[in-house]
Formats: structure tokens, C-alpha cells, sequence
């Protein structure tokens, strides 16, 4: 089946780390993406990471996949008030016609407290 | 300055009547895609479309038609059929049929009907 969980909310200190994680039952995904909405606004693409990968780093971001369990994770290091948001997982899989579709977690809301 | 544009931001209609949202990208990108946003139920995909004059049903298309007669335009018509129309409206764009299939989002349009 195809299904993307997310723990619903999370709150953190401002300046401690935030982990934010997701769980799959596909095995066949190929790409993971985190994406971020703020309030009122549209999602940002913030990182993606290939499925042949373990982890992948950007600044602030981590990502670690293990394929095994099918568990994602996203981790904030020194996390900042504007890093309150919502944080979705979305995993890439192959639909009709040689197309891709993406399937999504209802997301994580992170509150970070000052 | 690429990206996708959504208007209006804020849209009220009376209830029975049908309502167009605009979606432009200038992205030179091949799909396009309209999501519904609820609170607490993450992104339904409702319409998408892979080239010019094709598009598909998503998983909640009922009340909902869409056109592609441009690359660059994807309009939405939320029609007197969708029993709750009320929500939170995203569109977004991708390269297509690639393997990342990562999608780029625009701002959305709250839709409110009265």
C-alpha cells in the first residue's frame, strides 16, 4: 500500500536540535523529499534525498534514510523561531504511463519556543 | 524571476456558484498540479496534467474540471457540484516525467464560500 506517517506535532527550545520523522510502506519510492509551510503560505521544497542514499546533509538540515525500516528523518540543528512551521514528508513512486506521483504525510507542525 | 503565481491570495464566493482559480508558471516546467489543503488532512491531489491539453483525475476530482491549453496555465474551476468547497488551494509544477519528480508550489488561494 501506499502510506506516509508523520507524528503530528513537536515542540522544541530554540536553539536545541529538532528531529522530525516519517515512516513509508512503499519499498518501490525512489526519490524523499521535506518540505516546509509556513503559515498562510505555499510549501518550500527544503531538501530531497535519493533512495540508493543514507544520509545527506545541507547547512542546518540532515536527512537520514534507512531503507530497511522504511524511516526518514529530518533534523534541525540549532533550531530558531523561524524555523516554526509545518514540515511534510513525500515519498516519489511510479504511476500510469511512466509518470511519478507523490505521496504525502499529513505533516509535522514545529513549534520552537524562545 | 521564475516561479508559479496564484490569484487571487483570498476568494469568496456565495454558495451555487462556480469559481475559477488561476495558476501560471513560468518555469518551463511539463506538469502541473492542484492540490486541496485541509486542516489536518495534508495535501489531496484533485487534478493534475503531464502535457498541453492532457490532464488527469486525482483522488478527489468530483466538482472540480481544469483546461491546459498552455504550458504555462493550469486554471482550476471549483463548480457548484463540490458539496465543500471551502479550503485551502495549492498548485504546484514539476519537470515531469523524471525520476524526481520534486514540485515547486505556489502561494494558494483560500477559497471561501459563504
Amino acid at each position: 500500500g501506499e502510506d506516509v506517517e508523520q507524528s503530528l506535532f513537536l515542540s522544541v527550545r530554540e536553539g536545541d536540535s529538532s528531529v522530525i520523522n516519517c515512516t513509508y510502506t512503499d519499498s518501490s519510492s525512489t526519490y524523499l523529499y521535506w518540505y516546509k509551510q509556513e503559515p498562510g503560505a505555499g510549501l518550500q521544497l527544503l531538501t530531497y534525498i535519493f533512495s540508493n542514499m543514507d544520509m545527506k546533509q545541507d547547512q542546518r538540515l540532515t536527512v537520514l534514510l534507512n531503507k530497511k525500516d522504511k524511516h526518514l528523518s529530518l533534523r534541525i540543528a540549532d533550531t530558531q523561531t523561524g524555523d516554526s512551521a509545518i514540515y511534510f514528508c513525500a515519498e516519489s513512486l511510479p504511476n500510469a504511463g511512466n509518470n511519478r506521483k507523490l505521496i504525502w504525510g499529513l505533516g509535522t507542525s514545529l513549534a520552537v519556543n524562545p | 524571476d521564475g516561479g508559479i503565481t496564484q490569484s487571487p491570495k483570498y476568494l469568496f464566493r456565495k454558495e451555487g456558484q462556480n469559481v475559477t482559480l488561476s495558476c501560471e508558471q513560468n518555469l518551463n516546467h511539463d506538469a502541473m498540479y492542484w492540490y486541496r489543503q485541509d486542516p489536518g488532512q495534508g495535501l489531496r491531489l484533485i487534478y493534475y496534467s503531464q502535457i498541453v491539453n492532457d490532464f488527469q483525475k486525482g483522488d478527489i476530482a468530483e466538482g472540480y474540471s481544469v483546461s491546459r491549453e498552455k504550458k504555462e496555465s493550469f486554471p482550476l474551476t471549483v463548480t457548484s457540484a463540490q458539496k465543500n468547497p471551502t479550503a485551502f488551494y495549492l498548485c504546484a509544477s514539476s519537470m515531469g516525467r523524471r525520476r524526481n519528480n520534486e514540485q515547486f508550489f505556489g502561494p494558494g488561494t483560500r477559497l471561501t464560500v459563504l
